[in-house]
């Protein structure tokens, strides 16, 4: 039972570059999440998914999109990425309302 | 519109003495409650949770919280903190929405420096 895993830890983009994080997890549950973590300001949600098939905007969406492929993985992409999304972004999963989130390890994105 | 509200941005504090690390929030429907706390270069994990019943929650790592309805608190408390406790740690309320989704409003963070 691996819980919520990402893929890349690191990366290292160049403005206007593209990439795609990945997130799958293993616990059977219906909502998924991608946030950003910048210092002082906390985690902010970017995307979410309260089930498979449907997605929603979050707090901050401007510059991403995702895909919510299956049940198991929700994919967070940038299609041009900017200095400005440089930041640790979370996969997190949630098994249902008074449940608590589950999250992934990360990924380290720079932007140069 | 539901906030979360931590107090603190940095709290240091010797080993072996007691911590509070403050949260409020605010919302006009019913709210449950967690702390999650984050070591360097992690994700965030549980530490408690408060969703009904008795408003003191034992969590993991003999941390605990108080819900105060009537001065909209949940403040984190140990007794005596251990050098491996210092992390940063995240107040936030869940509720839920249309859609089935649970939003989810996270604090800006405390930074809990243990100092030997």
């Amino acid at each position: 039972n691996a819980g919520v895993t990402q893929t890349p830890k690191f990366q290292v983009l160049k403005t206007g570059q593209s990439m795609t994080l990945q997130c799958a997890q293993d616990m059977n549950h219906n909502s998924m999440y991608w946030y950003r973590q910048d210092p002082g300001m906390g985690l902010r949600l970017i995307y979410y998914s309260a089930s498979e098939g449907t997605t929603d905007k979050g707090e901050v969406p401007n510059g991403y999109n995702v895909s919510r492929l299956n049940k198991r993985e929700f994919s967070l992409r940038l299609e041009s990425a900017a200095p400005s999304q440089t930041s640790v972004y979370f996969c997190a999963s949630n098994g249902g309302l008074n449940y608590e989130q589950y999250f992934g390890p990360g990924t380290r994105l720079t932007v140069t | 519109a539901q906030s979360v509200t931590q107090l603190d941005s940095q709290v240091p504090v010797f080993e072996e003495a007691p911590v509070e690390l403050r949260c409020n929030y605010s919302s006009s429907v019913s709210v449950y409650l967690f702390w999650y706390v984050q070591y360097p270069n992690q994700g965030l994990q549980l530490l408690l949770k408060y969703l009904s019943g008795s408003t003191l929650v034992k969590g993991i790592n003999g941390f605990e919280a108080e819900f105060n309805k009537s001065q909209t608190s949940f403040h984190l408390r140990k007794p005596s903190v251990h050098i491996s406790d210092t992390a940063e740690y995240f107040c936030a309320g869940e509720r839920a929405v249309s859609g089935g989704y649970q939003k989810v409003t996270f604090g800006t963070g405390t930074k809990l420096q243990v100092i030997p």
